[in-house]
């Protein structure tokens, strides 16, 4: 069964330092997101993507974060200078075309030193 | 998006159906209701969705109230790996389609 694919499975990375999470959606998907969860809270929404462009974001996607689609496959979340806050499992997960169904990859776990 | 209202914790023994409910007083008649689930930290899992009609798939059965302020989520005969939180997230069908996750209810299936 197809899935969606996400690099590295852990991160660790010092406070002020560029991220970048990957995510490979299911192949014929267009719709993608990416989510996150902070150790014992609620899955949150943090931004869609569509049509190489955001379609919906969240308050907690500012300047800080940029997505980008940079090839036919992958998907990408950058957090340009991290905070400790930002430590949590980010979830990417996509749609296809008129179904009702997001696939979530496994996440990645972000550590901020 | 309508909230959502469900008990933060349930018990189900294993192989007996497991029930969990969810309120949604305010839900409007453009939208749905999706259950998905989380099990121990992994990315979640879509079970099923319906707009007013009962609905049911190859996971589970759903159960919207005529007056859809309220619906239930059976998992007919419940298994160990059932054990996850169920979230129940109303919302209307657009092109975005971005999920706004609640608490959930922590199922636990004991043998």
């Amino acid at each position: 069964e197809p899935e969606v694919t996400q690099t590295p499975s852990h991160q660790v990375t010092q406070m002020g330092q560029e991220v970048i999470l990957r995510c490979v959606p299911i192949s014929n998907h267009l719709y993608f997101y990416w989510y996150r969860q902070i150790l014992g809270q609620k899955v949150e929404f943090l931004v869609s993507f569509y049509n190489n462009e955001i379609s919906e974001k969240s308050e907690i996607f500012d300047d800080q974060f940029s997505v980008e689609r940079p090839d036919g496959s992958n998907f990408t979340l950058k957090i340009r200078s991290t905070k400790l806050e930002d430590s949590a499992m980010y979830f990417c997960a996509s749609r296809g075309q008129g179904s009702w169904e997001q696939y979530f990859g496994p996440g990645t776990r972000l550590t901020v030193t | 998006d309508a909230k959502t209202t469900q008990p933060p914790s349930m018990d189900c023994a294993e192989g007996r159906a497991a029930n969990l409910p969810c309120n949604h007083s305010t839900i409007s008649g453009n939208e749905y209701v999706y259950w998905y689930r989380q099990i121990h930290s992994q990315g979640p899992q879509y079970i099923i969705h319906g707009l007013k009609n009962n609905e049911t798939n190859e996971m589970a059965s759903l159960i919207i109230t005529e007056d859809r302020k309220s619906s239930t989520l059976i998992l007919p005969h419940a298994t160990l790996r059932d054990t996850a939180v169920y979230y129940c997230i109303v919302r209307i069908w657009n092109s975005g389609y971005a999920l706004n996750f609640g608490k959930g209810t922590s199922l636990l299936v004991t043998p």
